[in-house]
């Protein structure tokens, strides 16, 4: 079973922030948030990771809870090519057996 | 940029056939792995690689085998292809802590 649990789909206006979000309640002091997302008929594609502090990168930003227990990714603007299936894992180290589960299919709206 | 390619977008064979699925990843790393997606179930690991040579079962490796003789090239051989291992099969690699780097898939199928 998939150590995270996340919505099964959000819809989004095209130019307003997308806030994805994760909860990991069962997460360990030594592991990582990650994020990918999968556009149709492609691998999927990191996007942003995390331990503890927030994160930002040119794609994203990530917001970890204080107790870890739960994260939010943010696209700050998002556009219809952000329209795609997004997958929040928790993993230690890439031996790890990592877990995809369902995700969350966002949907960008014009 | 990373780049893994896979050796096929798309590839029909029969039942009973021997299907090689190919790899290949330019950034030296250590890691290497071999998922399949199917809908409704996500995606499932068959098979890692950790170095040259070395390999570990995942989640569903029955019905599967690997091969990694070169650090840049993970191979997944289906020895005899039933219409049950019609998928998506998608290749990783990464240094050895954190960050996957997908291939494009191998969409399988299987008559």
């Amino acid at each position: 079973d998939a150590k995270t649990t996340q919505p099964p789909s959000m819809d989004c206006a095209e130019g307003r922030a997308a806030n994805l979000p994760c909860n990991h309640s069962t997460i360990s002091g030594n592991e990582y948030v990650y994020w990918y997302r999968q556009i149709h008929s492609q691998g999927p594609q990191y996007i942003i990771h995390g331990l503890k502090n927030n994160e930002t990168n040119e794609m994203a930003s990530l917001i970890i809870t204080e107790d870890r227990k739960s994260s939010t990714l943010i696209l700050p603007h998002a556009t219809l090519r952000d329209t795609a299936v997004y997958y929040c894992i928790v993993q230690k180290t890439s031996y790890d057996k990592v877990i995809f589960g369902p995700g969350t299919s966002l949907s960008v709206i014009p | 940029d990373v780049k893994v390619t896979q050796s096929s977008r798309y590839l029909v064979k029969r039942t009973g056939e021997k299907v090689f699925l190919e790899c290949v990843q330019d950034m030296d790393h250590e890691n290497m792995f071999w998922y399949r997606q199917d809908p409704g179930l996500g995606l499932r690991l068959i098979y890692f690689s950790y170095d040259v040579k070395m390999k570990e079962k995942g989640d569903i490796p029955e019905g599967y085998s690997v091969s990694r003789e070169k650090k840049e090239r993970f191979s997944l051989i289906l020895e005899s292809a039933s219409t049950n291992q019609t998928s998506m099969y998608l290749c990783a690699s990464s240094f050895t802590q954190g960050t996957q780097y997908f291939g494009p898939g191998t969409r399988l199928l299987v008559l």
